[in-house]
């Protein structure tokens, strides 16, 4: 199984600011097999980002992802406050499919 | 436009089998393009996929849970379904039902659902 590790747990970022994100896998993932997801209290996550970097139409352009083999990163610049938000990487290359144990971003 | 719609009861008793059913509009789910799977989230935790299934009926289970799940499909009735038996505590959750690419992202999500396993 390939376990994905993100860091930090929760990040403490201020309004206007940027938030960085990472996701570690414990084995190589090909980069088409790799998203982001982002989940709001009460609301289902949303697709944020595909096959590593690939933002999904209507998601703003604030929104980055980067990265290949075991390395990913999410980066959202100028925080807004509907950002803060727990964020969800996601590995479908190898079953069992995984995800990541989150990443909470708070206001600081 | 795509949805996903969970449905079922919202409190099983510990040993029972908890079934639930996604109907899905705006799409069919015979599509070639795409999976349909369960991922469930336990209170204040994180997404734990469940498993999928092609609309051929070829599944794919998480290993901890395979011995417990089937989810299967309805074309007639555009419905996939989830059943997990011997449930305890440790299986409530919120339950998603979601389209996937094949081979990719999870895109689209239904609201999600409550379930309590307790006596």
């Amino acid at each position: 199984e390939i376990v994905l590790t993100q860091s930090p747990g929760t990040l403490s970022v201020s309004p206007g600011e940027r938030a960085t994100l990472s996701c570690r896998a414990s084995q190589s993932i090909n980069s088409n097999y790799f998203a982001w997801y982002q989940q709001r209290p009460g609301q289902a996550p949303r697709l944020l980002i595909y096959t590593a970097s690939s933002r999904v139409p209507g998601i703003p352009d604030r929104f980055s992802g980067s990265g290949s083999g075991t390395n990913f990163t999410l980066s959202v610049s100028r925080l807004e406050p509907d950002d803060y938000a727990v964020y969800y990487c996601h590995q479908s290359w190898r079953s069992p499919q995984t995800f990541g144990q989150g990443t909470k971003v708070e206001i600081k | 436009q795509l949805q996903l719609q969970e449905s079922g009861p919202g409190l099983v008793k510990p040993s029972e089998t908890l079934s639930l059913t996604c109907t899905v509009s705006g799409d069919s789910i015979t599509s070639s393009s795409h999976y349909w799977g369960w991922i469930r989230q336990p209170p204040l935790k994180g997404l734990e996929w469940i498993g999928n299934i092609y609309y051929t009926g070829t599944t794919d289970y998480s290993p901890p849970l395979r011995s417990r799940v089937t989810i299967s499909v309805d074309t007639s009735k555009n419905q996939f379904s989830l059943r997990l038996a011997s449930v305890t505590a440790a299986d409530t959750a919120l339950y998603f039902c979601a389209r996937q690419v094949v081979g990719g992202d999870y895109g689209d999500w239904g609201q999600g659902l409550l379930v309590t396993v307790s006596s």
